[in-house]
């Protein structure tokens, strides 16, 4: 069985300052992990994904995730905030099918 | 290239009638998928398919039917529709596991 949780329902940043959106997952094998973006209105677009590979990842506009297995954590950043980032974001683990987390909206104030 | 396309973007339904989504890609994928989003709950499957003729159950199968006679196009039917099946239905397709391409989504109210 897998799941993923996304310990933050709701995020709210200052624009230019760090974005730290927090995800645990359980999974029975070696997963893959994802993280997407949905701004509003509007379809899910690819953020990053780990693969088995590095386990830090980048992404687009700016972002990183870190994969720890120790921790089961894959927690998504970004140095600074930018307006455009405002969005909601999703945590997905793969291990056969795909699970989605329930979602983190970030806020970006002016 | 128009990527993956769905079709209605919005429908009001009324309790027991039905309706079909349908699901176009141009990508030559052969996987497809069906989600709905509902507030709180992220994304969850419905149905997926494999390959031209196949489908599987997914996550949340109940109400719903599908099918894949054509590799460019993957349907969603409901055949009596319930208020609890209000929600954002989203498609995707992929080369394989991990690569989703997501549509727009269509918003569907039942009433």
């Amino acid at each position: 069985a897998q799941s993923v949780t996304q310990l933050d329902s709701h995020v709210s940043v200052s624009e230019g300052t760090p974005v730290l959106l927090r995800c645990n997952y359980s999974s029975s094998y070696s997963p893959s992990l994802f993280w997407y973006v949905q701004h509003p209105n509007k379809g899910l677009q690819l953020l990053l994904k780990y693969t088995s590979a590095a386990t830090l990842v980048k992404g687009i506009n700016g972002f990183e995730a870190e994969f720890k297995k120790s921790e089961t954590s894959f927690h998504l950043t970004k140095p600074s905030a930018h307006m455009s980032d405002a969005a909601e974001y999703f945590c997905v683990v793969r291990s056969g099918d795909m699970r989605f987390g329930a979602g983190t909206r970030l806020t970006v104030k002016p | 290239n128009a990527g993956v396309t769905q079709t209605p973007k919005f429908r009001v339904l009324k309790t027991g009638q039905s309706m079909t989504l349908l699901c176009a890609q141009d990508m030559n994928h052969e996987y497809m998928y069906w989600y709905r989003q509902d507030p709180g709950m992220g994304l969850r499957l419905i149905h997926y398919s494999v390959g031209e003729g196949t489908t599987a159950k997914g996550e949340v199968p109940d109400g719903y039917n599908v099918s894949r006679l054509k590799k460019q196009n993957f349907l969603l039917g409901l055949e009596s529709a319930a208020p609890s099946q209000t929600s954002v239905y989203f498609c995707a397709s992929s080369w394989g596991l991990g690569n989703e391409i997501f549509g727009p989504g269509t918003r569907l109210t039942v009433l």
